[in-house]
Order: C-alpha cells, then sequence, then structure tokens
C-alpha cells in the first residue's frame, strides 16, 4: 500500500479528443512524475513536476502536459488523442532533496484506450 | 544512465531462492542499482537499492559484483506473490529522478 490514488482507474476515449488523469496522494512528498506503460513494455518516463513545476521531461510532443496542486495532487492532460496513447499511466511520488537518495512510490495507474 | 540487460523471463519453485540477474556493464562510479518489480496490474514497487556493497532488507538481497559491472537481486524463499515482472536500473542517485526501465525479467514462481 503506497499510498497513491489514482482516477480514474479505466478510461475510454477517441481518438482526438483530450483526456485529465489525476493522482493523489497522503502529504510528505514535493514531486511527481508521470510515466506512460504501452503493453508488454516497461514504463517510460512523460516528465516530472518538483514543487508545482515542470523540472524534466521524456521523448513525449507538448500534447502531454501536466500539473501539479499545493494539496499534492497532480493532473496528467493529453491533447488531440492519438491509438498509440493507449496505455497504462502511471504516477509516482518521492522526495526530492539534493544529495539524498528516496525511492518512488507508484499508483496503480489509469489504463486508457483510445478507439 | 547506463544501459541494463536482464534475461527476459525466468520460472523459480516456491519456496526456493530466485537469483534475477542484470548486468550494467557500463555503470558510472556514481550511479547505484536499483531494482523494482511490477505485479499484473499494479504500478512498480520499489524493491531495493545499492552503490557497491551489498544490500538485504526484509524483501531481498541485492549482489553486486566488485567490478559493478552486474548484480544479483535474491528473493531467498520464493512465494507465488513474488511472480512478477522485475526490473534493474541504474542511475545516478540524486539528479534528477527518472526511472528509465528496460524489458525486466519476468519472473514465474511455481508450486
Amino acid at each position: 500500500e503506497t499510498g497513491v490514488t489514482q482516477s480514474p482507474t479505466h478510461l475510454i476515449k477517441t481518438r482526438g479528443q483530450q483526456v485529465t488523469l489525476r493522482c493523489s496522494s497522503q502529504s510528505g512528498h514535493n514531486t511527481v512524475s508521470w510515466y506512460q506503460q504501452a503493453l508488454g513494455q516497461g514504463p517510460q518516463f512523460i516528465f516530472q513536476y518538483y514543487r508545482e513545476e515542470e523540472n524534466g521531461r521524456g521523448n513525449f510532443p507538448p500534447r502531454f502536459s501536466g500539473l501539479q496542486f499545493p494539496n499534492y495532487s497532480s493532473e496528467l492532460n493529453v491533447n488531440a488523442l492519438e491509438l498509440d496513447d493507449s496505455a497504462l499511466y502511471l504516477c509516482a511520488i518521492h522526495i526530492h532533496e539534493t544529495g539524498l537518495s528516496y525511492e518512488q512510490y507508484f499508483g496503480p495507474g489509469t489504463r486508457l484506450t483510445v478507439t | 544512465d547506463a544501459k541494463t540487460t536482464q534475461p527476459p523471463s525466468m520460472d523459480c519453485a516456491e519456496g526456493r531462492a530466485a537469483n534475477l540477474p542484470c548486468n550494467h556493464s557500463t555503470i558510472s562510479g556514481n550511479e547505484y542499482v536499483y531494482w523494482y518489480r511490477q505485479i499484473h496490474s499494479q504500478g512498480p514497487q520499489y524493491i531495493i537499492h545499492g552503490l557497491k556493497n551489498n544490500e538485504t532488507n526484509e524483501m531481498a538481497s541485492l549482489i553486486i559484483t566488485e567490478d559493478r559491472k552486474s548484480s544479483t537481486l535474491i528473493l531467498p524463499h520464493a512465494t507465488l506473490r513474488d511472480t512478477a515482472v522485475y526490473y534493474c536500473i541504474v542511475r545516478v542517485d540524486n539528479a534528477g529522478n527518472m526511472l528509465t526501465f528496460g524489458g525486466g525479467t519476468r519472473l514465474m514462481v511455481k508450486p
């Protein structure tokens, strides 16, 4: 039990639509990362938010965007959905402090299907 | 981050030790070895990490070779609930927090 929750658990959208996925956790973290996991593959890093600002991005286009709120919740927004966006979307929280190492705690994910 | 190589799948008998290897021949001196696992339909779960010394916690042991080019994750008494995909990741400890997952090893624990 990581204390990280994601909503919704499953979602079906049509190509071209927009989607918002949510992640929340108990207090005590200042960094949230989002990952995309296609079927049969390992998770791929999308981006990270540190104290409400984007702090690193993987190889994903600008139509993938996010927000982090003061209450420790976070959103992933994807515009102009494509069929290849069908995947499990995972958020991970952790505490980021220079010189220290902390493991990341993942949520259960949101399964997005684009038709 | 250094690239890792893991066997795609392994089987283990319930109650026996599961030894999962990982090669990371290009690892840098400041890169740690992390292990995560992902049970079906769940998010990845942190298991253990280390720099050069062997490490042990309540879940597993991590053995890192002296040259640090490979490591082995040991689950001392595997149970059916240990069936999962195990990911070996090497990364600099505090420079950003992106995890680069490879394909991992699918461990099947059999009765």
